[in-house]
């Protein structure tokens, strides 16, 4: 199974700041890469498909990179309701995988 | 638009059993393959099982192989998850996800809440 781990597993920012979450992969995965953000009680939502594909009606402040094994996700300027918590999962192969998510709290 | 709403959630018992399902619409339901995941209370997303858009092959997670069926029912829409010998650590909440291609997005539904207890 490939192993999927992000850091940091949790971060503490202020809005307006840049955040940067990072995902590595155990083995290559190509570009076979999605982001999601995650609400307490809610289903995640997807935000960034194939590395780098913005999905609809996602504001553009975010964004995703990588390819192969390293992969991140960036919210350039926080706004109050990027607080959640954010997953990437690898759909390169079965079993899909998941990183073990990073909690973006205010400072 | 898209929507996939899961439903048979509940408390059972050890050793019991529960059928989830999970009804699509706003899509060509028998064009996408399928997914179960699973989150328990306060954990992270777990992938539980998967089925070709037409129901020729299926594959599961370790921890549910041999205990969990999956299926479709592309007539209808609609996807299952067979929940045999469910032990206390199967309690979370479960999410059908539809996945057209491993390059796009895919489609969530809500959830649907499975506590195993005595």
């Amino acid at each position: 199974d490939i192993q999927m781990t992000q850091s940091p597993a949790s971060l503490s920012a202020s809005v307006g700041d840049r955040v940067t979450i990072t995902c590595r992969a155990s083995q290559t995965i190509s570009s076979y890469l999605n982001w999601y953000q995650q609400k307490p009680g809610k289903a995640p939502k997807v935000l960034i498909y194939g590395a780098s594909g913005l999905q609809s009606g996602v504001p553009s402040r975010f964004s995703g990179s990588g390819s192969g094994t390293d992969f991140t996700l960036t919210i350039s300027s926080l706004q109050p309701e990027d607080f959640a918590t954010y997953y990437c999962q690898q759909n390169y192969n079965i079993p899909r995988t998941f990183g073990q998510g990073t909690k973006l709290e205010i400072k | 638009q898209v929507q996939l709403v899961e439903s048979g959630g509940g408390v059972v018992q050890p050793g019991g059993s529960l059928r989830l399902s999970c009804a699509a619409s706003g899509f060509t339901f028998s064009t996408y393959g399928m997914h179960w995941v699973r989150q328990a209370p306060g954990k992270g997303l777990e992938w539980v099982a998967v089925i070709r858009y037409d129901g020729t092959s299926k594959f599961y997670g370790d921890s549910v192989n041999g205990r969990f069926i999956i299926s479709r029912d592309n007539s209808r829409n609609t996807l299952y998850l067979q929940m045999n010998s469910l032990r206390p650590e199967d309690s979370a909440v479960y999410f059908c996800v539809g996945e057209k291609s491993s390059g796009l997005p895919d489609y969530w539904g809500q959830g649907t809440l499975v506590t195993v207890s005595s």
